[in-house]
């Protein structure tokens, strides 16, 4: 399976914890983007990245959130101190560069903060 | 103020039928446009998309149509299949945006056999 791959697909955390998500893109794709969702909406971007670099940050993106790309091929994003508002589905994406071109998602992971 | 409009949060067809998904969106700087279907517990799933330089782009049984004027999409199905019932999100990207997309809130699709 070549598609972009999440993991872990559920977490559970308590209120408080730290938690780290993994998105494994499609090889040739340059960029990286995450996104956010909860229900009854659609997805809300966060923050992408070109290679390694994170070239755009949304207002959604709290200074408890950080996202590495470190060697531009997988990334993660941490929650730091995570709230129960936090609870969604965190969607990666992949894309080539420049032009139109679709981004294909990964299936996500479900963040449920108790 | 959603940028990306999707007005109608469900949309029943009989099986065969033509299917119709709307969409809307108010920033005059997207240029590309894209639909995508959702099943449950899954990540959206790209289907077809249209620059703002065609009106109309088809693929199979999917067609987009674009009204710059009206800033209005719809995607067409035909025929229906049970296989087509999820949740269809439209969404919007343009110039300026590094090509982050802006979603709507997606309408679900019932095809009923």
């Amino acid at each position: 399976d070549t598609g972009v791959s999440q993991n872990p697909r559920h977490k559970i955390t308590k209120r408080g914890q730290n938690v780290t998500f993994r998105c494994d893109p499609i090889s040739e794709h340059n960029r990286l983007y995450w996104y956010r969702q909860t229900l009854g909406q659609g997805p809300e971007f966060l923050t992408y990245f070109q290679n390694e670099a994170q070239l755009e940050k949304s207002r959604l993106l709290s200074d408890r959130f950080s996202a590495e790309r470190p060697k531009g091929s997988f990334s993660t994003l941490e929650i730091q101190r995570t709230e129960q508002g936090d609870s969604a589905m965190y969607l990666c994406a992949s894309s080539l560069v420049g032009g139109y071109y679709e981004q294909y998602f990964g299936p996500g992971t479900r963040l449920t903060v108790t | 103020d959603q940028q990306v409009k999707q007005n109608s949060p469900s949309l029943s067809v009989q099986e065969g039928r033509i299917s119709i998904l709307n969409c809307d969106y108010t920033n005059s700087m997207f240029d590309y446009f894209l639909w995508y279907k959702k099943y449950p517990a899954e990540g959206p799933t790209f289907l077809i998309s249209i620059s703002s330089i065609k009106d109309k782009n088809e693929d199979g049984r999917f067609t987009v149509f674009l009204n710059k004027s009206a800033k209005h999409l719809s995607l067409h199905i035909v025929p229906s299949q049970p296989g087509d019932s999820a949740v269809y999100f439209c969404a919007a990207s343009g110039r300026g945006s590094q090509g982050n997309l802006i979603f709507g809130k997606g309408t679900k699709l019932s095809v009923k056999p």
